[in-house]
């Protein structure tokens, strides 16, 4: 039973352009939810997180939104790179504190 | 500032020997986490340990394995014995346990190969 689910497994981008990155959940007591990125042969990298008491964060060239009553929550990368090319992770946490689920990950590539 | 070390970060064995995976924490986390990445399943949590002591192991997955964390800077985890099926790359992360809300750092990895 997957609790939090990237039903894209790859995503394909061209430069310059818009990267959306998009994450579903159903436990309901998530209520803080954060993105990794990770490169082949290194380990997740933090990105971005959002708190639930929020519907919009923004860092830079990355933003996530949530949207709480569709228990859903994407990433856009504004302009992509083609440094940004990696696997990206949507995790969840929620009254158990520092538990972490993640979704299976969607491969992002940005074409040059 | 070091962030956290996994060794080895290869290991090929064959079934039935004992395997250990060794993590440093980045320093002053409290919280430190294993991590199993396999096609099949992604990335599940296998044990959490906040401030030396394990908080959830409902993610072993049998009883050939074991993780212990005997001081704030090292941790290990331990099969034995191995099996093919126990194939993956593991991580280990950390984060400031007793800080809500704060992100996990995660090492390199383990990459396990059990022939």
């Amino acid at each position: 039973d997957q609790q939090v689910k990237q039903n894209s497994p790859s995503l394909s981008v061209q430069e310059g352009r818009i990267s959306i990155l998009n994450c579903d959940y159903t436990n309901s007591m998530f209520d803080y939810f954060l993105w990794y990125k990770k490169y082949p042969a290194e380990g997740p990298t933090f990105l971005i997180s959002i708190s639930s008491i929020k519907d919009k964060n923004e860092d830079g060239r990355f933003t996530v939104f949530l949207n709480k009553s569709a228990k859903h929550l994407s990433l856009h990368i504004v302009p992509s790179q083609p440094g940004d090319s990696a696997v990206y992770f949507c995790a969840a946490t929620g009254n158990a504190g520092n538990m972490l689920t993640f979704g299976g990950g969607t491969r992002l590539m940005v074409k040059p | 500032d070091a962030g956290v070390i996994q060794s080895p970060r290869h290991e090929v064995t064959e079934m039935g020997q004992e395997v250990t995976l060794r993590c440093k924490p980045i320093s002053g986390h409290n919280s430190l986490f294993w991590y199993r990445q396999t096609m099949m399943r992604g990335l599940e949590l296998l044990i959490y340990f906040n401030n030396n002591v394990p908080i959830d192991d409902s993610g072993m997955p049998e009883d050939r394995f074991s993780a212990k964390m005997p001081n704030a800077s090292f941790s290990t985890l331990k099969i034995q014995p191995s099996e093919p099926r126990d194939s993956a790359v593991y991580f280990c992360a950390s984060s400031l346990g007793d800080v809500s809300n704060q992100p996990q750092h995660f090492g390199d990895g383990t990459r396990l190969s059990i022939l």
